[in-house]
């Protein structure tokens, strides 16, 4: 089983609609992380957790908002989607490995905003 | 500011040839240095990582990368390319606030 699953792995939605992206963990990582990726842009950090209680804002946090229900759970919220958020998340968690904090991916999910 | 170059979106090299991927770090300190590989419709796997223990790095399916801070450069290399080896590559750094920075990425094609 995957370490780091995401739901759903495709979406698409329209303008204005609420929607959830989903990230689940079995690696007992503290440190969860939203990314998104578009061409050409490679990956750009959106929301970052280093615990239950902690949540960052990272470089693109406009438009998007997360919840951290448990350890091995970290959500995204698009809360009124907009064309322009169409790409493909990543939900990324992280721990020491070697002695340096490494980041493990997801699959990814597709998101189409109509 | 701190940053992540990679030169060449596009990369093509003829199977069997020498894949040379370029990787330049911008910062005063030098970061931890990642590579990942994303193959088609899948996430972001760790080819390999600099940690200042060693400065040439052995990673996954025989790459490696070597790291020269008079260049600030993290190249990424493999010396005969492989089909399978098609695919999108990542450099990334930690400047030491456990965030990754990301380049923009380099699409390689394996010519046959």
């Amino acid at each position: 089983d995957a370490d780091v699953t995401q739901t759903p792995r495709n979406r698409i939605t329209k303008t204005g609609k609420r929607i959830m992206l989903e990230c689940s963990q079995t690696k007992g990582h503290d440190r969860m992380y939203w990314y998104r990726q578009d061409p050409g842009l490679g990956l750009r950090l959106i929301y970052y957790s280093f615990d239950v209680k902690d949540i960052n804002k990272g470089e693109i946090s406009d438009g998007y908002s997360v919840s951290r229900q448990a350890q091995a759970k970290f959500s995204l919220s698009l809360e009124s989607a907009i064309p322009n958020q169409t790409a493909l998340y990543f939900c990324a968690t992280s721990g020491l490995a070697g002695g340096v904090d490494t980041q493990y991916f997801g699959p990814g999910t597709r998101l189409t905003v109509l | 500011a701190q940053s992540v170059t990679q030169l060449g979106s596009h990369v093509s090299v003829s199977e069997g040839a020498l894949v040379l991927l370029r990787c330049n770090y911008s910062s005063s300190v030098p970061p931890y240095l990642f590579w990942y590989v994303q193959y088609p419709n899948q996430g972001l796997q760790l080819l390999l990582k600099y940690t200042s223990a060693a400065t040439l790095v052995k990673g996954i399916n025989g790459f490696e990368a070597e790291f020269k801070k008079s260049e600030t450069s993290f190249h990424l290399t493999k010396p005969s390319a492989h089909m399978s080896d098609a695919a999108e590559y990542f450099c990334a750094a930690n400047f030491g606030n456990e965030k990754l920075t990301f380049g923009t990425g380099t699409r390689l094609t394996i010519i046959p």
